[in-house]
């Protein structure tokens, strides 16, 4: 069965602190997309970036970036120099391309908290 | 509107009513879904649904009955409510089998 750790439950930052927030996953499938939401105080779930099993490019979108690394079942999320409007809670998870019909498998989240 | 809309936003029932909670919407995305967002445990997979007259069991089925006669439809019915289910519940729609999940602003329940 698929899984999603994300072990760190609350991280505090200042602002203009680069966070740097962990996902881990188990897969027994070779073709699988991640993902990541924000989850901001208001509660809705905002997409941020899918990404499949084929592709370990990092990608970078303004002070957003991910690390994929297969060897080590890992997509990393990164926020450079952090703002309060990023205080969320983020989710990664795990979708698995045969056999999933596209169910995600959610980790439990991060809070992020980003203070003055 | 354009979108993914639930109602009610917010419900409160007493156990063993039934009770159902609607989504809808208008991309006519193929795939929808249901979720529960419960505190320590992220969104668990409550349902989905492949296409109209095609649905699936999730991660956490039990207590849960859904139906999808029209594309752009997909409720969600506690048949008999309990305290453990009290929760908030995510709709989401996806265009692919493999695409990402857009979602509705969520809908609290609590049942007393």
């Amino acid at each position: 069965a698929q899984k999603v750790t994300q072990a760190q439950t609350e991280i505090s930052v200042v602002e203009k602190e680069d966070v740097t927030l962990d996902c881990v996953y188990e897969t027994r499938d070779t073709t699988y997309y991640l993902f990541w939401y924000k989850q901001p105080p208001s509660g809705e779930l905002v997409f941020l970036i899918r990404r499949n099993s084929f592709d370990e490019q990092n990608e970078i979108s303004g002070r957003y970036s991910w690390n994929f690394q297969k060897s080590t079942s890992s997509f990393n999320f990164t926020i450079t120099a952090s703002q309060v409007v990023d205080s969320a809670v983020y989710f990664c998870a795990l979708s698995e391309a045969w056999g999933g019909g596209n169910k995600l498998t959610f980790g439990t989240g991060t809070q992020l908290k980003v203070e003055l | 509107d354009a979108g993914i809309t639930q109602s009610p936003r917010y419900k409160i029932t007493e156990t063993g009513r039934q009770v159902t909670l609607m989504c809808h919407q208008t991309w006519s995305h193929s795939y929808m879904f249901w979720y529960r967002q419960d505190l320590g445990h992220g969104l668990r997979l409550i349902y989905y649904s492949a296409a109209a007259d095609i649905t699936d069991k999730g991660e956490v089925p039990d207590g849960y009955v859904v139906s999808r006669s029209k594309t752009e439809n997909f409720p969600l019915t506690l048949e008999s409510a309990t305290r453990s289910q009290t929760s908030v519940y995510f709709c989401a729609s996806s265009g692919s089998g493999l695409g990402e999940q857009y979602f509705g602003p969520g809908t609290r329940l609590t049942v007393t």
